[in-house]
């Protein structure tokens, strides 16, 4: 079974620049997650997805960052402008419901703003 | 708010038993258990859900002690391949189903 999938892996931009992450979860999972995490600390929640219904989005900057769900499935981070504080890794995970457990995550997108 | 883990950091040789512990200044409905290798994403170990359970993952097992709000993993005659970053989630009483990490431990496990 594939696991989640991000694209793209790595990715380096000035600041002031947009910047897109996608992520393609397990097929089958309802629950999709972004994740922020910084150098020596644990992932952040950003986002949380219930099919295409973002249910809870508190963490997310919304004055710089948004995302968007398609049809339940895939899914897109965007931050437009980027700062340098924005440097970091971006983890999308799937899980197959909220309170059910296991959430599977993806390899990750590192972001590194200059 | 977010979970305390302690050590930051541990040092074994390989057949060590090492515990890594996880405490939060709320009540707890869960706690989840998760290594994270240097590059690569999280991997789930176990959750557990009631107070005073103990769950075990190969030779990793876990308690919760929801009246101390803590968690502990222990990892027992330690591996090589157990070597990365431990992270607990914790999710709340009040199931807002948002799971919080802390900052996580590092094991380092030599030959």
């Amino acid at each position: 079974e594939a696991g989640v999938v991000q694209s793209p892996r790595y990715k380096i931009i000035e600041k002031k620049q947009p910047v897109a992450f996608w992520c393609n979860p397990i097929s089958g999972h309802n629950t999709l997650y972004w994740y922020r995490q910084n150098l020596g600390q644990g992932p952040e929640l950003l986002i949380r997805y219930e099919n295409e219904e973002a249910v809870d989005d508190s963490q997310l900057p919304k004055d710089r960052f948004s995302a968007e769900r398609l049809k339940g499935v895939d899914s897109t981070l965007k931050i437009q402008p980027a700062e340098l504080g924005d440097s970091a890794v971006y983890l999308c995970a799937s899980s197959l419901g909220t309170g059910r457990g296991e959430q599977f995550f993806g390899p990750g997108t590192r972001l590194t703003v200059l | 708010q977010q979970p305390v883990q302690s050590p930051q950091a541990v040092i074994l040789r390989e057949g060590e038993d090492a515990v890594i512990n996880c405490s939060s200044s709320k009540a707890l409905y869960s706690v989840h258990w998760y290594r994270q290798k240097h590059g690569e994403a999280p991997v789930f170990l176990m959750i557990l859900l009631k107070g005073g359970e103990q769950k075990g993952h190969e030779k990793i097992s876990a308690s919760f002690n929801e009246k101390k709000q803590q968690s502990s993993l222990y990892l027992t005659a330690s591996q090589l391949s157990y070597s990365g970053t431990y992270f607990c989630g914790t999710e709340a009483m009040n199931r807002d189903d948002k799971i919080i990490f802390g900052k996580g431990t590092r094991l380092h496990i030599l030959p």
